[in-house]
């Protein structure tokens, strides 16, 4: 299987911040990357597929980038509403392994 | 809307059966794959199984291969998951999950949409 690792684990930040999230795969996944926000008690919200797509709805203050086996999400200028745990995705090949998340915390 | 509403979990013995539903609406279930996730308690999110539009082509994650059969029933607009000889490790909450959509010419394969989750409890 292909192992996807976050880091970090856990970020703590400011409303008005931007933060990157990154995400390595251990072998290269092309640009089959996704990128997906869950918050306490709710099922997870995708975010970004296939590398850079922002899914629609989402704001564009969210934004990702990478190919091959490294990659990142940047959010720019962090609201309220963003603290919340976020899962990468390869969807290059089954199993459809997911990073151990990310959980973002306010500062 | 797009709606998927999980449903069928709850408290089970070690080496029981339980099996789990996903009713769809707003949209065209045919012609998209569907996928089960789950997410034990205080811990990341696991792929347990993906269905083809068609249901010719399904796949397993390899720790529950063997004990857990996906189905679709199109007509329906349903998903299902039957889980056998079930562990206490698949004590997790379990999620459907809308995959490929079968026209993208981009051929996408994310999970755009998700059921509220159904919580399976393993324990004796």
């Amino acid at each position: 299987d292909i192992q996807m690792t976050q880091s970090p684990s856990s970020l703590s930040a400011s409303v008005g911040d931007r933060v990157t999230i990154t995400c390595r795969a251990s072998q290269s996944i092309n640009s089959y990357l996704n990128w997906y926000q869950q918050k306490p008690g709710e099922a997870p919200k995708l975010l970004i597929y296939a590398t850079y797509r922002l899914q629609s709805g989402v704001p564009s203050r969210f934004s990702g980038s990478g190919s091959g086996t490294d990659f990142s999400l940047t959010i720019n200028s962090l609201q309220f509403e963003d603290f919340a745990t976020y899962y990468c995705q390869q969807s290059y090949r089954t199993s459809y392994t997911f990073g151990q998340g990310t959980k973002l915390e306010i500062k | 809307q797009v709606q998927l509403v999980d449903s069928g979990g709850g408290l089970v013995k070690p080496g029981g059966s339980l099996r789990l539903s996903c009713a769809a609406s707003g949209f065209s279930f045919g012609d998209y794959d569907m996928s089960w996730i789950r997410q034990a308690p205080g811990k990341g999110l696991e792929w347990v199984s993906s269905i083809s539009r068609s249901g010719s082509s399904i796949v397993y994650t390899d720790s529950v291969n063997g004990r857990f059969t996906i189905s679709r029933d199109n007509a329906k607009k349903s998903l299902f998951l039957q889980m056998d000889s079930l562990r206490a490790e698949d004590t997790a909450v379990y999620y459907c999950a809308r995959g490929r959509y079968y026209y993208d010419s981009g051929g996408y394969n994310k999970f755009d949409y998700w059921g509220q989750g159904t919580q399976v409890a393993v324990s004796s």
